[in-house]
C-alpha cells in the first residue's frame, strides 16, 4: 500500500451505533488529520496531530473522538452521531513542507 | 467577508477550451498556495503547489498568484475529458504541520468530449 488509506469507504450507521474510521499513512510523515466534507462546503479541519499529540481541535463535537496511536495511524470514533454529521471525512498527513496528502475518504451516512 | 471565496460553478466547457478557475482571498498574510484536482468519490489530490506572487507552469497546468489583488487563478490548456472534477483552492500563511490550511469550497468542471 502506497500513500495515504482509509476504511471503511462506506459506513452507514444509526444515531445509537458506535463506530471508528481508520487511517493508515505510508509516506513516513510526522502530522495527520481529519477533515470533514460537506455538500456546497469548504473542507473543515478538525483535529491535527503532530508527532502523535492532539495539536488542535477545531470546536468539534465530542461525539467525534480521534486517537492516533503512532505516526502512521489515525482513528475516528464516533458515538450517538446525528443525521448532520453526514459527510465525507478525509484523513491527511503531511511532513516538513507541510503539503497534505489525502486519503480516499469515508462517506459517512447517518441515519 | 469570507477568508477565501471559490464560485462552485458547475462550470461546462469542450473539450480543447482553455479553462480559467479563480479564488479570492481575504488574509493578506496567505503566502502559500495550492489547488487540489478532486474526482468523483476520491480525496482532493495536489495539482499545483506555489509560493508567494508569480506564475507556476506544469504541463496543461498554469497557476497563477496576484497578492497585491488577493487573487489566484488555474489555467488549463488543451482541456480533456479526464480533466473533469472538483478543483478547490487551498493557502495557508506558513509551512508546518499544525499550519491551518484553508479551502475554498471547489469549483466543479465538466469538459466534455
Amino acid at each position: 500500500e502506497t500513500g495515504v488509506t482509509q476504511t471503511p469507504r462506506h459506513l452507514v450507521m444509526g444515531m445509537t451505533n458506535k463506530k471508528s474510521l481508520k487511517c493508515e499513512q505510508h509516506l513516513g510523515h510526522n502530522a495527520m488529520y481529519w477533515y470533514k466534507q460537506s455538500a456546497k462546503k469548504p473542507l473543515e479541519l478538525m483535529f491535527v496531530y503532530s508527532l502523535e499529540e492532539r495539536v488542535e481541535n477545531n470546536s468539534v463535537p465530542s461525539r467525534f473522538s480521534p486517537e492516533c496511536p503512532n505516526s502512521s495511524h489515525l482513528f475516528l470514533h464516533l458515538h450517538t452521531l446525528q443525521p448532520e454529521d453526514s459527510a465525507l471525512y478525509l484523513c491527511a498527513s503531511s511532513h516538513g513542507s507541510g503539503v497534505k496528502v489525502f486519503g480516499p475518504g469515508t462517506r459517512l451516512t447517518v441515519l | 467577508q469570507k477568508e477565501v471565496e471559490q464560485d462552485p460553478g458547475p462550470l461546462s466547457v469542450p473539450e480543447g477550451a482553455i479553462v480559467s478557475l479563480n479564488c479570492t482571498y481575504s488574509n493578506s498574510a496567505f503566502q502559500y498556495f495550492m489547488w487540489y484536482r478532486q474526482y468523483s468519490r476520491k480525496g482532493p489530490e495536489l495539482l499545483m503547489y506555489t509560493y508567494s506572487s508569480g506564475n507556476k507552469e506544469d504541463g496543461r497546468f498554469t497557476a497563477q498568484v496576484d497578492k497585491s489583488s488577493k487573487y489566484i487563478s488555474l489555467f488549463i490548456r488543451d482541456s480533456q475529458p479526464s480533466d473533469s472534477a472538483t478543483y478547490l483552492c487551498a493557502m495557508n500563511r506558513a509551512q508546518g504541520g499544525s499550519e491551518k490550511l484553508v479551502f475554498g469550497k471547489g469549483t466543479k468542471l465538466t469538459v466534455n468530449p
